[in-house]
C-alpha cells in the first residue's frame, strides 16, 4: 500500500543555515512522482519540488533540493541558506502513475530561528 | 502562474444550511480536488474530478457532493452543514500526466476556506 512517513514532528534551524527534513515512501510501482510542499500558517498550501521515480538526477529549485534515494525509499528535502519566511509546515506527497490519488504525509513544522 | 482561487477565506454556517464551496483554477488542468484538513489528521480527499462532470470519491465523501459542469471551476456542496464539518477546506488542481516522461503533476492548491458550523 502507499504510504508517506514523515517522522520529524518539528525542526528548528538556525538562519542562514542549511536544513533536511526527512521523507521515506513505500509503493510497489515502479513508476511514481515525489512532492513538497509548504504551508505557512495562512494555510495555503505551496508546491516546491518535484521528483520523478526514474530521474538520473536530483531535483533542484533555487534553495531547495531534493535528495532522492531510490534503494532506500527516501526523498529528503534540504533547504539551504534558511531564512525566516521558511518557517512554516512541510508535507511529502507522492502519486503513483497511472492513479490520481496523492498521498501525504503528516507534515514537518520547521522553525528558523533569528 | 498557476492560479486556483476559492470562493471564500472564510465563512461561517449554521447547522443545517447548505454551503456551497467553489473553486475556480486558470491552468486547463484535468484533475480537481477537494480536502479537509483537520490538526492531527493530515490532508484527507473528499472527492475529486478527472475531467467534466466525471467525479470519484475520495476518502471521506460522507456528508458532501460536488459539480463540475465546466473544466474550470469544481464546487464543493454540503447538502446539511454540521458541526463535526467545521474544517479547514482545500481546493486543488493538477495536469494529468498519462505517460512516462511527461511528469505526474503537481497539485496546484487553492488559499483554503475556513469553514465554522455553529
Amino acid at each position: 500500500a502507499q504510504k508517506i512517513t514523515q517522522t520529524q514532528p518539528g525542526m528548528f534551524v538556525q538562519e542562514k543555515e542549511a536544513v533536511t527534513l526527512d521523507c521515506t515512501y513505500d509503493t510497489s510501482d515502479p513508476s511514481y512522482g515525489l512532492f513538497w510542499y509548504k504551508q505557512p500558517s495562512s494555510g495555503e498550501m505551496i508546491f516546491l519540488i518535484y521528483q520523478g521515480s526514474y530521474d538520473q538526477q536530483n531535483a533542484t529549485e533555487g534553495r531547495y533540493s531534493l535528495n532522492f534515494q531510490k534503494a532506500r525509499k527516501s526523498a529528503n528535502l534540504v533547504i539551504s541558506a534558511s531564512q525566516l519566511g521558511d518557517s512554516a509546515m512541510y508535507f511529502c506527497a507522492m502519486r503513483e502513475f497511472g492513479t490520481y490519488k496523492y498521498i501525504f504525509g503528516t507534515g514537518t513544522r520547521l522553525k528558523v530561528l533569528a | 502562474d498557476v492560479k486556483v482561487t476559492q470562493s471564500s477565506r472564510y465563512l461561517v454556517k449554521r447547522t443545517g444550511e447548505k454551503v456551497f464551496l467553489e473553486c475556480v483554477q486558470d491552468m486547463d488542468h484535468e484533475n480537481m480536488f477537494w480536502y479537509r484538513q483537520d490538526p492531527g489528521l493530515g490532508l484527507r480527499l473528499i472527492y475529486f474530478s478527472y475531467d467534466v462532470k466525471m467525479k470519484e470519491k475520495g476518502d471521506i465523501p460522507e456528508g458532501y457532493s460536488v459539480s463540475r459542469e465546466k473544466k474550470e471551476r469544481f464546487s464543493l456542496i454540503l447538502e446539511s452543514a454540521s458541526t463535526n464539518q467545521t474544517s479547514m477546506y482545500l481546493c486543488a488542481s493538477s495536469f494529468l500526466g498519462t505517460k512516462p516522461g511527461q511528469g505526474l503533476g503537481a497539485q496546484y492548491f487553492g488559499p483554503g476556506t475556513r469553514l465554522t458550523v455553529t
